[in-house]
């Protein structure tokens, strides 16, 4: 069966430190792969999307970014860490098909910028 | 770029109550998910619309697709506390990736 890690869960990081967030996905191959960020008590804004290996596309601008070294690998990364980066960083995969699939969500993890 | 816009934000129901959220693209959708989103936790698949009128029901939850494919609801019937979380419609975007709605934040009251 398919299981995705996300590591770590809770992370408290200061101003202006680096940032890497990893998610592995066990028993697929050529996975979608997504990172996604919630602000406490909003929606799920969509970061990154990954479609193979090296395949990055950016939905928003901003201080992060992702990288796809391994087809089941996925990282986000900060050089600099903002303030406005807080919030809840979920990784995501689905079965990469012509037609959408569902999508499985890692457990997440809670980052506080201090 | 597609848009998937969601209400209401906030829904508090005495238990017992029916909820309903609804969901609105701006672009015709292949297809729409469900997710439900338990406080503290993470997003949980719940169901798949693809054809347009489409209904689909599971338990208590009664889900719809419109007939011109760019909304869609989910009805909850007579409220448990177990329904309290965040709900998420999420649709396919120009490149097939998956945009979330705004989601719902249900509150049962006992």
């Amino acid at each position: 069966s398919q299981t995705i890690h996300q590591w770590p869960a809770t992370l408290v990081q200061p101003v202006g430190s680096p940032l890497s967030l990893e998610c592995t996905v066990e028993g697929t191959s050529n996975p979608n792969l997504y990172w996604y960020r919630q602000a406490a008590g909003r929606g799920l804004q969509l970061l990154f999307y990954s479609v193979g290996i090296g395949q990055i596309s950016s939905e928003v601008p901003q201080n992060l970014s992702a990288s796809r070294p391994q087809d089941r690998q996925f990282i986000l990364s900060s050089k600099k860490l903002l303030l406005s980066d807080s919030g809840f960083y979920l990784c995501a995969w689905s079965v990469r098909t012509t037609l959408n699939t569902e999508a499985f969500f890692g457990q997440g993890t809670r980052l506080t910028v201090v | 770029g597609q848009q998937v816009m969601q209400i209401p934000q906030y829904q508090h129901v005495q238990e017992g109550e029916d909820f309903t959220t609804y969901c609105n693209s701006s672009t015709t959708l292949s297809n729409i998910q469900w997710y439900k989103q338990r406080p503290g936790g993470h997003p949980v698949f719940l169901i798949q619309l693809v054809k347009s009128g489409e209904v689909k029901k599971q338990k208590r939850l009664t889900f719809q697709f419109g007939e011109a494919k760019k909304n869609s609801s989910l009805h909850i019937t007579a409220t448990q506390t177990t329904d309290v979380g965040t709900y998420f419609c999420a649709g396919p975007g120009s490149a097939r990736q998956l945009t979330f709605g705004s989601g719902t934040q249900l509150t049962v009251l006992p």
